[in-house]
């Protein structure tokens, strides 16, 4: 267990529709990270949070937007769902960022179908 | 951007065998970690590895960040190592981790 916690396992959802996928950090953890697993992109990284402000930025569709809260959990809110979207998203947790970056932690992921 | 290559994409062995799996990159990176993904799809943290050796178990890794190239040794290979087998590095300044294509390792009994 890598003491990352994402909520929901599975979503099923329809086109057009929004969803908000959430993450708790390992404790200790101020870094978190959110990554989009596809069949035709692999493991792509979608944006990073240090400490509740944004700190990089990944190929993150304008339609999909995060945030991380005073208490270091995340959310990443993906919205006018297309059926391209789904995937598996994964949160990860790092101590700090910092040079070099320290090692990631992974959720087990939130798969997501778009029907 | 910087480019990871996995070799080889996809690996068969009988069970007992050993492999090795290389991640080469096309630039200079702060950071490596290679990954097991499980056939549950859980992604599992083997090594963070920015240069040199490491051991644990039956595996281990090396990684040469001047010739942009790590390298995961698998030995007396079991049925649970089955799965893929993914390299991320992270670029010298960007705070991000760039996962490879991955090797995808099945390990017969």
């Amino acid at each position: 267990d890598s003491g990352v916690t994402q909520t929901p396992k599975h979503l099923i959802t329809a086109t057009g529709q929004r969803v908000t996928l959430r993450c708790s950090p390992r404790s200790g953890d101020l870094s978190v990270y959110w990554y989009q697993q596809s069949l035709d992109q692999g493991l792509q990284f979608l944006i990073q949070y240090y400490n509740g402000e944004e700190r990089a930025k990944g190929n993150i569709l304008e339609r999909f937007s995060a945030q991380q809260f005073p208490d270091l959990h995340s959310e990443l809110n993906l919205s006018s769902l297309e059926l391209g979207d789904s995937a598996l998203y994964f949160c990860a947790s790092s101590v700090v960022s910092e040079d070099p970056d320290p090692p990631l932690h992974f959720g087990n992921g939130t798969r997501l179908t778009v029907t | 951007g910087i480019q990871v290559e996995q070799s080889p994409p996809d690996l068969i062995l009988q069970e007992g065998a050993n492999s090795t799996l290389r991640c080469n990159f096309s630039d200079s990176v702060n950071n490596l970690q290679w990954f097991h993904q499980n056939p549950w799809g859980q992604l599992i943290n083997l090594f963070y590895i920015p240069s040199g050796t490491k051991q644990n178990g039956r595996l281990s890794a090396t990684t040469v960040a001047t010739e942009r190239y790590s390298l995961l040794y698998i030995s007396s290979s079991q049925t649970t190592d089955s799965g893929v087998y993914f390299c991320a590095v992270d670029p010298s300044g960007t705070y991000k981790y760039i996962f490879g294509t991955g090797t995808r390792l099945k390990v017969l009994a």
